[in-house]
């Protein structure tokens, strides 16, 4: 069946330096990829999203990339601060209900 | 500001219960969902209502059942709970047209023991 892979699961960084987490999705008729954030205790809440008319899409220092003919995109995090600190997941969806998470990328955010 | 509550944060039922785990949205949604969080695994989608009383089933539906008899409430029921149900469930709502964002509750964390 569909599927989304996300790299890293785990990723580390200094205070100050970019963070980049990579998606690769299998279904080739999706067209929505939403990146959702999880704090601690909390439930995800979507940071960004892009669609696939667009190439790239930027919000402050978040920025997402898309790739269709390779089926993958990117998110990535410029002059990250400790409340980056969370769990990212990418997703795909085909437009109708149905939207694939991936397992998620644990970001630490060292000061 | 736009709300998705569960009614419990944790919860620990005995093997075999009937467990009922409830979902209100306050933002008329027509679209709501039920996943399940565990680790490595990413969100997978037990099941989803697009209306009232109308429900789809996700990719992991065996073993529960949903109701969706108000505009604003979802509920997942575990008919006869097992350990391997032990998990994160997280609601969600969206509104009704496609690629839209969907708004998470905080998750219940439930033990079956």
């Amino acid at each position: 069946g569909e599927n989304v892979e996300q790299h890293p699961s785990t990723l580390s960084v200094q205070e100050g330096d970019s963070a980049v987490i990579k998606c690769t999705y299998s279904d080739s008729a999706s067209n929505y990829f939403p990146w959702y954030k999880q704090e601690l205790g909390k439930g995800p809440q979507l940071i960004i999203d892009i669609r696939s008319n667009v190439g790239e899409k930027k919000d402050q220092r978040i920025a997402v990339t898309l790739n269709k003919t390779a089926k993958h995109f990117s998110l990535h995090i410029t002059e990250t601060q400790p409340e980056d600190s969370a769990v990212y997941f990418c997703a795909a969806g085909t437009g109708g209900f149905k939207t694939i998470f991936g397992a998620g990328t644990r970001l630490f955010v060292k000061a | 500001d736009v709300k998705v509550t569960q009614s419990s944060r944790y919860l620990v039922k005995r093997t075999g219960e009937k467990v009922f785990l409830e979902c209100v949205q306050d933002m008329d949604h027509e679209n709501m969902f039920w996943y399940r969080q565990d680790p490595g695994l990413g969100l997978r989608l037990i099941y989803f209502s697009y209306d009232v009383k109308m429900k789809e089933k996700g990719d992991i539906p065996e073993g529960y059942s949903v109701s969706r008899e108000k505009k604003e409430r979802f509920s997942l029921i575990l008919e006869s709970a097992s350990t391997n149900q032990t998990s994160m469930y997280l609601c969600a709502s969206s509104k009704g047209q496609s690629r839209a964002e969907a708004f998470f509750g905080q998750g219940t964390r439930l033990t079956v023991v």
